[in-house]
């Protein structure tokens, strides 16, 4: 069974572009979550989907967006990128969302020149 | 605000040696605990998850506690070994807010163990 899948794994974008990141879960698996580590703040949650519907959010600006798709998969969308958007963005799956075992992804590496 | 933090930050031991990692957490409205590795540049894998109901959770080498009402949780290492060696993160899930993947998770133990 294919685990948690992002891509791309590495991204250099510089300040004011905007990226998309994608992510795809387990087979079956109905619900995605979005992860931003850095070495200062941490995991911070960004936000959650479930069956195409975000569920959560966590406290991020409205620069950072995402949706899911019919088939589970998700991307997340960050415009006009600033230097402290660094960071390891990580996407987790899991069964319902409901308090189950997280599967997470490799990441996606983003820098920001 | 939920907080949760580990200690120590970091810990170096020689292989073989039993270990115990701490967790600590400021709200004890807490759904469920887990336990997650992760290794450089890589994506966490889950370890344990224990139930707020549950006192502990174990498998192979590893056995996790939860003092829920003290707000504490530890992972004990039995006969660690070098592949052991990686940053081991708490997080906790929120009793409020309904079904969610919201985890908050510790600040992680870098564990190095030496052959």
């Amino acid at each position: 069974k294919a685990g948690v899948t992002q891509t791309p794994r590495y991204l250099i974008k510089t300040r004011g572009q905007q990226v998309t990141l994608s992510c795809s879960p387990i087979s079956g698996h109905r619900s995605v979550s979005w992860y931003q580590q850095t070495p200062g703040q941490g995991l911070q949650f960004l936000f959650e989907y479930f069956s195409e519907t975000q569920r959560n959010k966590g406290n991020f600006p409205g620069r950072f967006s995402g949706r899911q798709f019919s088939n589970s998969r998700s991307e997340m969308n960050v415009s006009t990128l600033e230097l402290g958007d660094s960071a390891l963005y990580l996407c987790a799956s899991s069964l319902t969302g409901s308090g189950e075992k997280l599967f997470f992804g490799s990441g996606t590496q983003l820098s920001v020149l | 605000k939920q907080e949760v933090t580990q200690i120590p930050a970091a810990l170096s031991v020689p292989e073989g040696e039993n270990l115990v990692l701490n967790c600590s957490f400021t709200d004890s409205a807490i759904y469920n605990l887990q336990w997650f590795r992760q290794d450089p540049g890589k994506g966490l894998t889950s370890l344990l998850l224990i139930q707020s109901s549950q006192r502990e959770q174990t498998s192979g080498r590893l056995n996790a506690s939860l003092d829920k009402s003290s707000g504490r949780s530890t992972l004990y290492i039995a006969a660690s070994q070098p592949g052991d060696s990686a940053t081991y993160l708490c997080a906790v899930r929120p009793e409020y807010g309904g079904a969610t993947n919201k985890l908050i998770f510790g600040t992680g133990t870098l564990l190095a163990v030496q052959p």
